[in-house]
């Protein structure tokens, strides 16, 4: 089964750091360009960032908000994507995806999502 | 930080048909593919529509997008009481780097 499962969410406060993973199975985890989405409660689905896979260069991209606080890495041996979030703001807290594309098929689209982690920013 | 426009929300009654717009821009809709969102609430997004007009596997046909120049648009056909959810457009935004940016959201209702 194709499936994405986020952990390490939960409650920090203002300036603090908190480590998001991604589990990923069923698919070929090391081929995929992987990103993280977040969702504030009650708000609409905001793009945080981006890696590519290896082959691709690796690198990332992330969303004007989040640019030198937030870092996304990805273990391709262990399957399983990282967001390190740094120097935390209020308005980081929100429903935590990660999500990408695995179909041949799909182009240009997040055709797999986990169901989310939690983190609240909060004193 | 959206950059693709929604209207907030849009209803018909059962059976009927319901247009949701997508508005953009150069760097992301007009020069990229278009993909659409469906959110139940409490649960993940899940993809109806990518490259503009193609379907998944398991969407009904009673889902359709298009796209003209900088604006998509999806259509619900058919409209049914389990279509009711938040909807999100996504285009890729190549203007200075690769950046994926979601609509405004929009919640279809339906009467």
């Amino acid at each position: 089964e194709v499936q994405l499962v986020e952990s390490g969410g939960g409650l920090v406060e203002p300036g603090g750091s908190l480590r998001l993973s991604c589990a990923a199975s069923g698919f070929t985890f090391s081929n995929a360009w992987m990103s993280w989405v977040r969702q504030a409660p009650g708000k609409g689905l905001e793009w945080v960032g981006r890696i590519k896979r290896k082959t691709a260069g690796g690198t990332t991209d992330y969303a004007a908000p989040v640019k030198g606080r937030f870092t996304i890495s990805r273990d391709d041996a262990k399957k399983t994507l990282y967001l390190q979030m740094n120097s935390l703001k209020t308005e980081d807290t929100a429903l935590y995806y990660c999500t990408t594309r695995h179909l041949p098929t799909v182009t240009h689209a997040f055709d797999i999502w986990g169901q989310g982690t939690m983190v609240t920013v909060s004193s | 930080q959206s950059v693709l426009t929604q209207p907030p929300s849009v209803s018909a009654a059962p059976g009927q048909k319901v247009t949701i717009s997508c508005s953009g821009s150069s760097s992301n809709i007009g020069n990229n593919y278009v993909s659409w969102y469906q959110q139940f609430p409490g649960t993940a997004p899940k993809f109806v529509i990518y490259e503009n007009n193609k379907r998944p596997s398991g969407i009904p046909d009673r889902f359709s997008g298009s796209k003209s120049g900088t604006s998509a648009t999806l259509d619900i056909t058919g409209l049914q009481t389990g279509d009711e959810a938040d909807y999100y457009c996504g285009a890729w935004d190549t203007s200075l780097s690769d950046l994926y940016v979601f609509g405004t959201g929009t919640k279809v209702t339906v009467l």
